[in-house]
């Protein structure tokens, strides 16, 4: 039984560039969720689906960021004209039908804006 | 505002005591807290939670309690091993009015366990 994975592991771009991560969920879970985490804090909560369906966006996400769930499999979060603000790890998280409460994280896309 | 509060930001503890890691919240809306394990450069690992309703759960060497009153909560770690020195977040799920789901997290408390 594999577990959530995202891809890439690592992305390091230059200001205002774009990027694109991906998450694959544990298959089957059909609610996914964003987090970001900086340094000396813990995960913070930045978009939520249920299958494909984009339920919550937090106020965190401002316009330059993107997420899609396309079919209510792997989901995508884009990030356009990138900051250093947005250096961080981007987690992305699933969780099953019945024991929704239950989060299981990826290993994170660490992402540096030079 | 912070909901969730992990007020030690470290703990050191010989093998085999035990480790207590606690846990203030908030908001009273809150169904669920959970407890997560994190390594460097790794994801979070869900190690346990407890519904509000309940005050204990148990699973193997680790045990949570919930102070509803006090809105507290605690992981004990029984015995300790060197094994289990990472940094533990508590967390604590919300449903919103719109019928989303999210986890609010505490900033985490880094345990050591010496050998």
């Amino acid at each position: 039984d594999t577990g959530v994975s995202q891809d890439p592991r690592h992305k390091i771009t230059k200001r205002g560039q774009n990027v694109t991560f991906r998450c694959d969920p544990i298959s089957e879970h059909n609610r996914l969720y964003w987090y970001r985490q900086t340094l000396g804090q813990g995960p913070e909560f930045l978009t939520y689906f249920q299958n494909e369906a984009q339920l919550e966006k937090s106020r965190l996400l401002s316009d330059r960021f993107s997420a899609e769930r396309p079919k209510g499999s792997f989901s995508t979060l884009e990030i356009q004209r990138t900051e250093q603000g947005d250096s961080a790890m981007y987690l992305c998280a699933s969780s099953p039908n019945g024991r929704s409460y239950e989060q299981y994280f990826g290993p994170g896309t660490r992402l540096t804006v030079t | 505002d912070q909901q969730v509060k992990q007020n030690s930001p470290s703990l050191s503890v010989q093998e085999g005591r035990i480790s207590i890691l606690n846990c203030d919240y908030t908001n009273s809306m809150f169904d669920y807290f959970l407890w997560y394990k994190k390594y460097p450069a790794e994801g979070p690992t869900f190690l346990i939670s407890i519904s509000s309703i309940k005050d204990k759960n148990e699973d193997g060497r680790f045990t949570v309690f919930l102070n509803k009153s006090a809105k507290h909560l605690s992981l004990h770690i029984v015995p300790s091993q060197p094994g289990d020195s990472a940094v533990y977040f508590c967390a604590a799920r919300r449903i919103t009015q719109g019928g989303s789901e999210k986890l609010v997290f505490g900033k985490g408390t880094k345990l050591t366990v010496n050998p």
